[in-house]
């Protein structure tokens, strides 16, 4: 399968605790996007790599929040000392810059990572 | 206020009947991008769009630009058409995208 893959699918952790998420984007895709998903909402925006270069980031990842491409392949999203307001559903999408304009914008979705904490 | 709405939030169709989803957003974009979610979580792309109209099989994009409005129609609606259909905007000079709350679909055989 090339399709984005995430890991974990389902993480519950107590409050106070860090955790780390994966993303793996399609492999020719150089554009990686995270965002937060609450019950009943759209996605909302955390940040955008392009390669391995963080071009821009939400208001709404705070210092507790980090994310890293580092070889502008799979990026790993942290949450320090997570709070019950955290318990979100934790989408990546990629995207490539080839293709011509349009085709470019075009993103693709992994399953989520849906965390939970208690 | 929301830069972009989605109208209505909740729709319930018979099997077979005409479906229109609604999306105005509030400045100049790059792309318009209807997503559709189904329950558990996946999302799956259905059209990017920068003017114009697009169709894939009983699915129809529109945007004008001009009124900064989008629909999206289906066709002789399925019960598998069930779901949550959002839609995304990327406005121009940024590279994030800006989400409707979504609408939920239901159609009933």
């Amino acid at each position: 399968d090339t399709g984005v893959s995430q890991d974990p699918r389902h993480k519950i952790t107590k409050r106070g605790q860090n955790v780390t998420f994966r993303c793996d984007p399609i492999s020719e895709h150089n554009r990686l996007y995270w965002y937060r998903q609450t019950l009943g909402q759209g996605p909302e925006f955390l940040t955008y790599f392009q390669n391995e270069a963080q071009l821009e980031k939400s208001r709404l990842l705070s210092d507790r929040f980090s994310a890293e491409r580092p070889k502008g392949s799979f990026s790993t999203l942290e949450i320090q000392r997570t709070e019950q307001g955290d318990s979100a559903m934790y989408l990546c999408a990629s995207s490539s810059t080839s293709g011509g304009s349009l085709s470019s914008y075009e993103q693709y979705f992994g399953p989520g990572t849906r965390l939970t904490v208690t | 206020k929301n830069e972009v709405e989605q109208s209505p939030q909740n729709l319930t169709a018979q099997e077979g009947e005409f479906i229109t989803i609604n999306c105005s957003y509030s400045v100049g974009i790059s792309a318009l991008h209807w997503l559709q979610q189904h329950p558990g979580g996946g999302i799956v792309s259905l059209f990017m769009l920068s003017s114009g109209k697009k169709k894939h099989g009983r699915l129809i994009a529109t945007i004008n630009i001009q009124e900064k409005h989008s629909s999206l129609h289906i066709t002789a609606s399925h019960p598998r058409d069930s779901a949550v259909y959002i839609c995304a905007v990327r406005f121009s000079g940024t590279y994030k995208y800006i989400f409707g709350t979504g609408t939920r679909l239901k159609v009933l055989a």
